[in-house]
């Protein structure tokens, strides 16, 4: 039973160009969670997915960001037009459905860092 | 809104030293979820527990204890006898019923294990 699968572990991008961050939830994991972990800092929530559904955005950044989780296949974190900002470890969780809201720990994938140069 | 506070940024103990970890959290919410997390310098998220804000009883799990208490908003983490496989973030995070199941993070404490 494989946990959370991202990739890449390591992306290095150049200023301008577009990055993308692929996560495989649990199986029979429907809710998935990005997180972004800046240098010398916590996690902080970036956006809440169910299948083919945006639940909670409320923490991805206006421009530039955007995320989905499709019927198939897995949820994509898309970074356009990268800067030395976004350099960072993104983490993406998983949990089943069904459950209380705030009951479960959420299942973590071993995160993608991504560079920009 | 939610909020953890790890106030010890960095914590340097010598081996089977015990080590106590701060959490401090804010919450307008009656039902709440605490939960510690372990980042190796691998940098993985290893979960170690989670305990319910209608569940103040401490909990032991090896050399790992926990100290809920609902009068000072604090969930402590102490690791006894530690070992230099304890070294790590360790990071505090709560979830309120009505939030989704959104994690917010303190910001972590780094434990370095001198043998």
């Amino acid at each position: 039973n494989a946990g959370v699968m991202q990739n890449p572990r390591h992306l290095v991008r150049r200023r301008g160009q577009e990055a993308r961050l692929r996560c495989s939830p649990m199986k029979g994991h429907s809710h998935v969670y990005w997180y972004r972990q800046l240098p010398e800092e916590g996690l902080k929530f970036m956006v809440y997915l169910q299948k083919e559904n945006i639940i909670d955005e409320s923490g991805m950044p206006k421009e530039r960001f955007s995320a989905e989780f499709p019927k198939e296949g897995p949820s994509i974190l898309r970074i356009q037009q990268v800067v030395r900002g976004d350099s960072a470890a993104y983490f993406c969780a998983s949990s089943p459905p069904g459950v209380l809201t705030g009951s479960t720990e959420a299942f973590f994938g071993q995160g993608t860092r991504l560079t920009v140069v | 809104a939610q909020k953890v506070t790890q106030a010890q940024t960095e914590i340097s103990v010598v081996e089977k030293e015990d080590v106590t970890l701060d959490c401090v959290y804010e919450t307008r919410d009656t039902t709440y979820y605490l939960f510690w997390y372990k980042q190796p310098p691998s940098g993985e998220l290893v979960f170690l527990i989670r305990r319910n804000s209608f569940d103040e009883q401490n909990e032991i799990s090896g050399r790992y204890s926990w100290n809920f208490q609902k009068s000072t908003s604090s969930f402590n983490f102490t690791i006894t006898a530690s070992q230099v496989v304890d070294s790590a973030v360790y990071f505090c995070a709560l979830s309120e019923a009505r939030g989704n199941n959104r994690l917010a993070f303190g910001k972590g404490n780094q434990v370095v294990v001198i043998p």
